[in-house]
């Protein structure tokens, strides 16, 4: 978990708040990727970058906003979330090469929308 | 979209047994993944076994996958309270978008 490290780990915000989450990658990747994980539902990509462009907008709600400055730095910002935004949201990266694409996670931010 | 489906949803046997959990996918792969995540926490990466090989071991862990019946299982031998997480496999697609798909998660359960 020490190579990709996110902040914060758990937070609680209201329907009009804005946040952001931010992923820190220490591995020298190509890629990073933001996901979704809701209670009983598979695993959701949401976005990905790859050399800081975003390559996949997996159709998610223009409320969550990607931001990649660099290829060490991934942010997701918030506004205007639903309570069912509320989930585990995980970030991972990657270096993509010679067919395999092994991914690297952080420990999420746990995000409770009131 | 593919996606891994794993079976059984859910494990429970005493520390010292073996657990084996299977995993399906709909369409060619290049590899397929296995991570473990233990509760509210990221996910690990476990082992990959690329589409041309069919067992794969690392430590406790043995892999086999079967492209011909789109199966992979994950065999973990003398299981330990701490292998107590939820095991998800991930199939990285043959047209190469480099995403993977995950399944629903596998829950173990070791009883000490």
């Amino acid at each position: 978990e020490t190579g990709v490290t996110q902040t914060p780990r758990h937070l609680v915000m209201g329907m009009t708040n804005k946040k952001s989450l931010k992923c820190e990658q220490h591995l020298g990747h190509n890629a990073m990727y933001w996901y979704k994980q809701s209670a009983k539902k598979p695993l959701e990509l949401m976005f990905v970058y790859n050399f800081k462009e975003q390559t996949e907008n997996n159709s998610v709600p223009s409320r969550f906003s990607p931001e990649c400055p660099n290829s060490s730095h991934l942010f997701l910002h918030l506004h205007t979330l639903q309570p069912e935004d509320s989930a585990l949201y995980l970030c991972a990266s990657s270096q993509i090469a010679g067919g395999r694409n092994e991914q690297f996670f952080g420990p999420g931010t746990r995000l409770t929308v009131l | 979209s593919q996606q891994g489906e794993e079976d059984p949803q859910a494990l429970s046997i005493q520390e010292g047994e073996n657990a084996t959990m299977n995993c399906s996918y709909k369409t060619s792969i290049n590899n397929l993944q296995w991570y473990r995540q233990n509760s509210g926490r990221g996910l690990v990466h476990l082992i990959l076994i690329r589409s041309n090989e069919r067992e794969k071991h690392s430590g406790r862990l043995r892999v086999t996958l079967d492209t011909s019946k789109k199966s992979s299982s994950l065999l973990i031998t003398a299981s330990r309270a701490a292998d107590t997480a939820s095991y998800f496999c991930a199939t990285d697609a043959a047209y190469g978008n480099n995403r993977l798909a995950f399944g629903k998660g596998n829950q173990v359960v070791v009883i000490p």
